[in-house]
């Protein structure tokens, strides 16, 4: 069994500019949430998609967007770099919506200069 | 809204200690707590949750108990193990894990 992948590890964007950070999901999974983890933090929660639609957001700006594709693999796109999306981003990926259980992948670590 | 306050670290124990980590939090109606936990370099890993007051959630010698009056979901071990150091993050969710609200996390390092 596959766990969640993320892909790229590390990433150096300058402010301004986008970026897209990619998830792939643990086998039969059709659930994917993304984090944001700053440095000495714990994570806050981006948004959800369950089968391609958004399925529920949190406190971030619109710049934050994200896709999922028909395998379920998932990508958050950050418009607009700013300093403070310096961050590690974290995928997690479950059953379905109603799972208590997540799985997270290891995460990429952006960092905007 | 919805928050979790966890004890500042970073917790230095020396290996067979008993260990405490306390978690406190704030919701509407009745949440999920869990407990999460990332090793260096790993993702966070699920290590226990409870669903309900009173419920009790373990796993790998650790414990935890949901309880409402005190709004708390402390961590508990009762002998740490080296293998033991990590972050160790409280969440709590409004139903399922949807939507999960972490805490700050607490370094646990066990010296040998």
């Amino acid at each position: 069994e596959t766990g969640v992948t993320q892909s790229p590890t590390h990433l150096i964007k300058t402010r301004g500019q986008q970026v897209t950070l990619r998830c792939s999901s643990q086998s039969g999974h059709n659930t994917v949430s993304w984090y944001q983890q700053a440095l000495g933090q714990g994570p806050q929660f981006i948004f959800q998609y369950y089968r391609e639609e958004e399925n529920g957001r949190g406190n971030f700006p619109p710049r934050f967007s994200g896709l999922q594709f028909p395998n379920y693999s998932s990508e958050l796109n950050v418009n607009a770099l700013e300093l403070d999306d310096s961050a590690l981003y974290l995928c997690a990926s479950s059953f379905n919506p109603s799972s208590y259980e997540q799985y997270f992948g290891p995460g990429t670590r952006l960092t905007v200069t | 809204g919805n928050s979790v306050t966890q004890m500042e670290g970073p917790v230095t124990l020396s290996e067979e200690a008993f260990l405490t980590i306390n978690c406190t939090y704030t919701a509407t109606g009745y949440p999920s707590l869990f407990w999460y936990v990332q090793y260096p370099g790993e993702g966070l890993q699920l290590l226990l949750k409870a669903t309900k007051a009173d419920d009790k959630g373990s796993n790998k010698g650790f414990e935890a108990t949901y309880r409402k009056e005190t709004t708390s979901f402390h961590l508990e071990k009762g002998s740490v193990q080296v293998s033991d150091s990590a972050v160790y993050f409280c969440a709590l969710s409004p139903g399922s894990a949807r939507q999960l609200t972490f805490g700050s996390g607490t370094q646990l390092t066990v010296l040998p």
